[in-house]
C-alpha cells in the first residue's frame, strides 16, 4: 500500500516566522507531487504540482522543493501571516497510467497568530 | 475566476436512504473525479470519469456508488443505499488534461454527507 507520509501534523507560530514542513512519500513509481492549500469550508487550492527531481517552485512567500530519489518535498513560508493559517496537502500522482489518482497525506495543519 | 461548485454544502440523510452529490465542473475540463474524507483521516480517491464513462476506481467505490454526467454541466456521485460508514466530506475535482496525477486538479468545496 502506497503511503504519503507529512510532518508535522500541526503547527503554531507567529507572524512573521518563516516555517516549513515535510511530505515523504515511496519513491518508486513517481510521477508527480501536488501541493495543496485548503482553507476550512472553502475548496483546497492547488499550489504546485512537481515533477521532476530537483524541481523548486516559488508563489509570492511559499516555496516548494522536490527530491524524488529519497523521496520528499518540502514547502516553505517565509513570514507567516494570519492569511497563511489553512491545512496544507500534499498528494502524489502515480505513473502507470492512471487518470488522476492522487495519494494524500494527511495534511500539516498550520495557524498563524497576529 | 472559474471554480468548482458542489451542491448541497451538507447533506443529512438516514441509513438506507439514496443520495445523490452534485458537482459543476469548470466548463472547459474534460475529467472529473469523486474523492472522499472520512473525519480524521486523509483525503482519499473513489473514482474518475471522462467521455462519459469511468476511467478508473477504487476499491471503495462499490456497487452502491455510481457517477453519471446527465447534462453538458452537471457530475453526480449516487449512493443507493447509506451506510453509517459513508459519512464523509465528498470533494468533486475536474482537470483539463489528461494524465491528470501530472496536472492540476481543480476541487469543489466539498458536501459534507452525515449519515444517521
Amino acid at each position: 500500500i502506497l503511503n504519503v507520509e507529512q510532518s508535522p501534523q500541526s503547527l503554531h507560530v507567529q507572524e512573521g516566522d518563516s516555517t516549513n514542513f515535510t511530505c515523504s512519500f515511496p519513491s518508486s513509481n513517481f510521477y508527480a507531487l501536488h501541493w495543496y492549500r485548503w482553507e476550512t469550508a472553502k475548496s483546497p487550492e492547488a499550489l504546485f504540482v512537481m515533477t521532476l527531481n530537483g524541481d523548486e517552485k516559488k508563489k509570492g512567500r511559499i516555496s516548494a522543493t522536490l527530491n524524488t530519489k529519497e523521496g520528499y518535498s518540502y514547502l516553505y513560508i517565509k513570514g507567516s501571516q494570519p492569511e497563511d493559517s489553512a491545512t496544507y496537502l500534499c498528494a502524489l500522482g502515480l505513473y502507470g497510467g492512471s487518470q488522476g489518482n492522487l495519494i494524500f497525506g494527511k495534511g500539516t495543519k498550520l495557524s498563524v497568530k497576529p | 475566476e472559474p471554480e468548482v461548485t458542489q451542491t448541497p454544502s451538507h447533506q443529512v440523510t438516514q441509513m438506507g436512504q439514496e443520495v445523490i452529490l452534485r458537482c459543476v465542473p469548470i466548463s472547459n475540463h474534460l475529467y472529473f473525479y469523486w474523492y472522499r474524507q472520512i473525519l480524521g483521516q486523509k483525503v482519499e480517491f473513489l473514482v474518475s470519469f471522462y467521455n462519459n464513462e469511468i476511467s478508473e476506481k477504487s476499491e471503495i467505490f462499490d456497487d452502491q456508488f455510481s457517477v453519471e454526467r446527465p447534462d453538458g454541466s452537471n457530475f453526480t456521485l449516487k449512493i443507493r443505499s447509506t451506510k453509517l460508514e459513508d459519512s464523509a466530506m465528498y470533494f468533486c475535482a475536474s482537470s483539463a488534461f489528461q494524465l491528470a496525477g501530472y496536472h492540476e486538479q481543480y476541487f469543489g468545496p466539498g458536501t459534507r454527507l452525515t449519515v444517521t
